[in-house]
């Protein structure tokens, strides 16, 4: 059973651009969330995709955006970045069914804005 | 909206010393997580708590729930160097339809030797 993997590890942008960030979710998830982790913070719930549809979001602008695809991989596209985006970027996948909601975190991306 | 505390935030303690560390949240959630995060590492599960009064053990952690007062404890016994990182409680928040998870401020541990 192949683990939830990110790409890139790292990554260096200047404000103004945009940025794309991948996750492979676990085999058999439906269901994929970004949360971002400033330094010295807890993660932040970005948006949830299920089944390629948003299914919530947290307090975070329009400009970060999915999607999901039919193999239930996804990016978190972030456009205009800002040097506040600067953080870790953590991809969650889980399968919603019944009562099993657990999700089951990537090594996460490193973005540094400049 | 769902408010997810941990104390202390900062923890120095020598080896061989037990601690607890506590995680309060703010409405009616039956799961609760915990996890360990290295300095630059992403994050690893320690515990998985289901219901009220849910007690899991590994190592030298122990970690317990009672919903009904909102509160979950995660204890160090006897620790070690190696338990120096930071630590998360996570709950979940389905209040809105979203499975999201709602951390709490984390808890950063130095085990002295």
């Amino acid at each position: 059973e192949t683990g939830v993997t990110q790409s890139p590890t790292h990554l260096i942008k200047t404000r103004g651009q945009q940025v794309t960030l991948r996750c492979s979710s676990q085999s058999g998830h439906n269901t994929v969330s970004w949360y971002q982790q400033a330094l010295g913070q807890g993660p932040q719930f970005i948006f949830q995709y299920y089944r390629e549809e948003e299914n919530g979001r947290g307090n975070f602008p329009p400009r970060f955006s999915g999607p999901q695809f039919p193999n239930y991989s996804s990016e978190l596209n972030v456009n205009a970045l800002e040097l506040d985006d600067s953080a870790l970027y953590l991809c969650a996948s889980s399968l919603t069914s019944g009562d099993s909601y657990e999700q089951y975190f990537g090594p996460g991306t490193r973005l540094t804005v400049t | 909206e769902l408010k997810v505390e941990q104390n202390p935030l900062f923890l120095s303690m020598q080896e061989g010393k037990n601690y607890t560390i506590y995680c309060n949240y703010s409405t009616t959630s039956d799961r609760l997580y915990w996890y360990r995060q290295d300095p630059g590492k992403s994050l690893e599960s320690l515990f998985v708590l289901l219901s009220n009064g849910a007690v899991k053990q590994e190592g030298r952690l122990m970690a317990s729930l009672d919903t009904k007062a909102r509160l979950s404890t995660l204890h160090i016994t006897a620790a070690v160097h190696d338990l120096s990182a930071t630590y998360f409680c996570a709950v979940d928040d389905t209040t809105s339809g979203t499975y999201k998870y709602i951390f709490g401020t984390g808890t950063r541990l130095k085990v002295l030797a």
